[in-house]
């Protein structure tokens, strides 16, 4: 069955702009992670969502934001981008509980200029 | 605040030898898991283990998780260039947020 796919895979901003990613799930998959990934930082935990409700939230800034559809599909935003937000952003799903096996898409690449 | 924790980050290993990594949580775990992620790549799921003192092996590959659920570690033996990459533990902290370890990156030298 298909993975966890994440668009866009690369992308570039400058600084004050806004960015969207997207993440479609394994079928079936009902809770959808998302975490930050920096060399200094490692995996940082960003928010999870299941059936269209966020049940759990990282610390990260207002700027940082989600939301789940009813086919399960995911998309984050970050607004007012700063040099810092430059990271590898990561999908991961599972069929229920966000705190079993998690299967992760490749991941979109940001850079902030 | 709660969080897992893993060391040595970084472990450059001969080929053939082996080695452990370690991780722990400052609060009982449900459960541990594992994850490598290749260079370049995205994290994958290796195991989950569940029970107090459990031992699972996976070829070369051994995970433990403390009598306590406060611990675990994987150990490789007999280290080849496949095995280059990090390794991640992650322990779920609350309901709906697992926690992963900072990772220990694994260079093989031939």
């Amino acid at each position: 069955k298909a993975g966890v796919t994440q668009t866009p895979r690369y992308l570039i901003k400058t600084r004050g702009q806004q960015v969207t990613l997207s993440c479609s799930p394994i079928s079936g998959h009902r809770s959808v992670s998302w975490y930050q990934q920096t060399p200094g930082q490692g995996l940082q935990f960003l928010f999870e969502y299941f059936s269209e409700t966020q049940r759990n939230k990282g610390n990260f800034p207002g700027r940082f934001s989600g939301r789940q559809f009813s086919n399960s599909r995911s998309e984050m935003n970050v607004s007012t981008l700063e040099l810092g937000d430059s990271a590898l952003y990561l999908c991961a799903s599972s069929w229920d509980r966000s705190t079993g096996e998690l299967f992760f898409g490749e991941g979109s690449r940001l850079t902030v200029l | 605040g709660q969080q897992v924790m893993q060391i040595p980050q970084y472990q450059h290993v001969q080929e053939g030898e082996d080695f452990t990594t370690y991780c722990n949580s400052s609060t009982t775990l449900s459960n541990i898991q594992w994850y490598k992620q290749r260079p370049g790549g995205h994290p994958v799921f290796l195991i989950q283990l569940v029970k107090s003192g459990e031992v699972k092996k996976q070829k070369r590959l051994t995970f433990q998780f403390g009598e306590a659920k406060k611990n675990s570690s994987l150990h490789i033996t007999a280290t080849q260039t496949t095995d280059v990459g990090t390794y991640f533990c992650a322990g779920p902290l609350d309901d709906y947020k697992l926690s992963f370890g900072a990772g220990t990156t694994v260079t093989v030298r031939a």
